[in-house]
């Protein structure tokens, strides 16, 4: 079975100052990995992807990930936070299965405060 | 260019009555999925469909039936709502490797 841990409910970081949101996945095969953003009463908006290739994935509104393979972990990262970024995230994590199945973390609440 | 369309967008259920959440896309894709998201949980998988004629259980499905009706819809059934049910429903589709594409959402109270 698969599965993605977010073990941050919450991250506060300072508007201006560099973000992490960490994710960790156990999955057979190899990994297929997201990261999603949701606004209040809003849908999830796909933000990036690592499908193969690069560690360092780079997505929209500035944000970047780094898949590293012997840790099992998708961090989610941006240099320079804005108080726009304020939002739920989630990991998730697609594996061989049938259906394509995303199996998503629990999610991590990012404040960003002026 | 509407992607994933699901209605109702709000629903308030009486325990034990039973309704259809309806859920379309436009994007010619072969999977769907219905997941609900709980506070603290993230999103849970109800079911799914890889492709049109066929359904599977996902990690949550007591309480639900679907209906894969062509390539296009993919709708969700509560047979005798229980307030165990409340909870905020997204439709969502996909092909192969890419990401998926998710509906506004369903928020749903079953009092």
């Amino acid at each position: 079975a698969q599965s993605v841990a977010q073990p941050e409910d919450q991250v506060n970081v300072a508007e201006g100052n560099p973000l992490t949101v960490k994710c960790t996945y156990s999955v057979s095969g190899n990994p297929y990995l997201f990261w999603y953003v949701q606004y209040p009463n809003r849908g999830l908006q796909f933000l990036l992807k690592y499908i193969t290739g690069d560690n360092l994935v780079k997505g929209s509104y500035g944000f970047e990930a780094e898949f590293n393979k012997s840790q099992t972990s998708f961090h989610l990262k941006k240099p320079s936070a804005l108080v726009s970024d304020s939002a739920l995230y989630f990991c998730a994590v697609r594996g061989n299965n049938a259906g394509n199945m995303l199996t998503f973390g629990g999610g991590t609440r990012l404040m960003v405060k002026p | 260019n509407a992607g994933v369309t699901q209605t109702p967008k709000f629903q308030v259920l009486k325990t034990g009555q039973s309704m259809t959440l309806q859920c379309a896309q436009d994007m010619n894709h072969n999977s769907m999925y219905w997941y609900r998201q709980d506070p603290g949980m993230g999103l849970r998988l109800i079911y799914y469909s890889a492709s049109e004629g066929t359904t599977d259980k996902g990690e949550v499905p007591n309480g639900y039936n679907v209906s894969r009706l062509n390539k296009r819809e993919f709708s969700l059934r509560l047979e005798s709502a229980a307030p165990s049910q409340t909870s905020v429903y997204f439709c969502a589709s996909k092909v192969a490797h890419t990401e998926a594409f998710f509906g506004q959402g369903t928020r749903l109270t079953v009092v």
